[in-house]
């Protein structure tokens, strides 16, 4: 089944540097990349997503890129600000269609 | 409308109760899901249900139950409950499995096994 390894666990950023949070996969028919962001004491919530088909997207400070040949995905966050301290989950969806998340990425931002 | 409704919020258990999550959307999903969530373990996938009807194995289903009582409804059914549930646990919905893959997530089970 889909395999999904996310890194760093940790990332400690000054406010206003960029964040990059890597992930792989390791089912090649995975077709669909999403990502949630977790503030603390609440409920995942989706912040982007990117399909197969495209390598880059982006939203405002946000943005997703895929390389299906190396199978890895990742999130890049610029202009950081003390509200994007959260826990970031990447997850692929298999081909059974149900989404396998990453062990998450605990994001601080330092005013 | 409400969304993904988890109850209870709060629960502790001692070693071989059992008891019930319940889950209801109010968003006209197909696809429900009961995800639990650990330090350093992200969410891991217990079972899933793609329609009503229908109820399949996740990454992790051994020690529960579920029920997909009706479209609205999904509960999870821990039988005997062992200290290694002690997790929160997440319902959450999608349009669906398929077309569809955006989970809406309720707020959490926070439940203790003792």
């Amino acid at each position: 089944g889909e395999n999904v390894e996310q890194h760093p666990s940790t990332l400690s950023v000054q406010e206003g540097d960029s964040a990059v949070i890597k992930c792989t996969y390791s089912d090649s028919a995975s077709n669909y990349f999403p990502w949630y962001k977790q503030e603390l004491g609440k409920r995942p919530q989706l912040i982007i997503d990117i399909r197969s088909n495209v390598g880059e997207k982006k939203d405002q400070r946000i943005a997703v890129t895929l390389n299906k040949t190396a199978k890895h995905f990742s999130l890049h966050i610029t202009e950081t600000q003390p509200e994007d301290s959260a826990v970031y989950f990447c997850a692929a969806r298999d081909s059974s269609y149900k989404l396998i998340f990453g062990s998450g990425t605990r994001l601080l931002v330092r005013p | 409308n409400a969304g993904v409704t988890q109850t209870p919020k709060f629960q502790v258990l001692k070693t071989g109760q059992s008891m019930t999550l319940q889950c209801a959307q109010d968003m006209n999903h197909n696809s429900m899901y009961w995800y639990r969530q650990d330090p350093g373990m992200g969410l891991r996938l217990i079972y899933y249900s793609a329609s009503e009807g229908t109820t399949d194995k996740g990454e992790v289903p051994n020690g529960y139950n579920v029920s997909r009582l009706n479209k609205r409804e999904f509960s999870l059914r821990l039988e005997s409950a062992a200290p290694s549930q002690t997790s929160v646990y997440f319902c959450a919905s999608s349009e669906h499995l398929q077309i569809n893959e955006k989970l809406f997530f309720g707020s959490g089970t926070q439940l203790s096994v003792l």
